[in-house]
């Protein structure tokens, strides 16, 4: 089956803790994006990765971390200097960047004790 | 003004009538729109991309686009109470990397 798999569906973080959460996609894409999102908010993009080995802050970037060193894997940290990471996170992909259409993993919601 | 706008509802509709939804855009250069369902606690999934001003229609759902007013709207025909979900509008602004999501509009879709 091809798709986007995102790992935990469920995180806890002590405060004062980095956590790495997994993104993986079996669909050949070439782009990858982080997204959060907030109860009652739209999607805030985070970071997005157009080729191994390259990516670009979105607009919350802050406190976050990410890598890209195969095709097919886009992990992101959430390093201590986030203030507020408790959110729902979502991965997702497109065949390029621009005006593709974007599919989305299961999520990761994370949060902060 | 933000970027992509849509009402949060919550929109109630009975079973069986057409919902609207609407999204107003800012950017008029932007060149493709989506519209994904989000059940409660769940990724979104697609429903529809439309890049062209009209209608574009698939099974239930009808997409209309007018660029010149910058506004999509999203119709679902014979509304099921497995449609009660939050919508969510996404727009590729100024045609590059940039997808931009409206805040959702929650349906609810009586029995």
């Amino acid at each position: 089956d091809g798709g986007i798999t995102q790992s935990p569906k469920y995180l806890f973080r002590k405060e004062g803790q980095n956590v790495t959460l997994s993104c993986e996609q079996n669909l050949n894409h070439d782009a990858m994006y982080w997204y959060r999102q907030d109860p009652g908010q739209g999607l805030r993009l985070i970071y997005y990765s157009q080729i191994v080995n390259d990516f670009q802050k979105g607009d919350i970037a802050e406190g976050y971390s990410v890598s890209r060193e195969k095709k097919e894997s886009f992990p992101l940290t959430v390093t201590s200097a986030q203030k507020n990471p408790t959110a729902f996170y979502l991965c997702a992909s497109s065949m390029w960047l621009s005006t593709d259409t974007q599919y989305f993993g299961p999520g990761t919601r994370l949060t902060v004790l | 003004q933000k970027e992509v706008e849509q009402n949060s509802g919550p929109l109630s509709v009975p079973e069986g009538a057409i919902a609207s939804l609407n999204c107003t855009y800012s950017d008029r250069v932007s060149q493709s729109f989506f519209w994904y369902r989000q059940y409660s606690g769940k990724s979104p999934e697609l429903i529809m991309s439309i890049y062209s001003n009209g209608d574009k229609e698939d099974g239930r759902f009808t997409a209309q686009l007018n660029k010149a007013s910058q506004y999509v709207s999203l119709l679902i025909r014979d509304s099921q109470p497995s449609d009660s979900a939050t919508y969510l509008c996404a727009v590729n602004i100024d045609n590059n990397n940039d997808m931009r999501f409206g805040a959702g509009t929650r349906l609810t879709v009586k029995p």
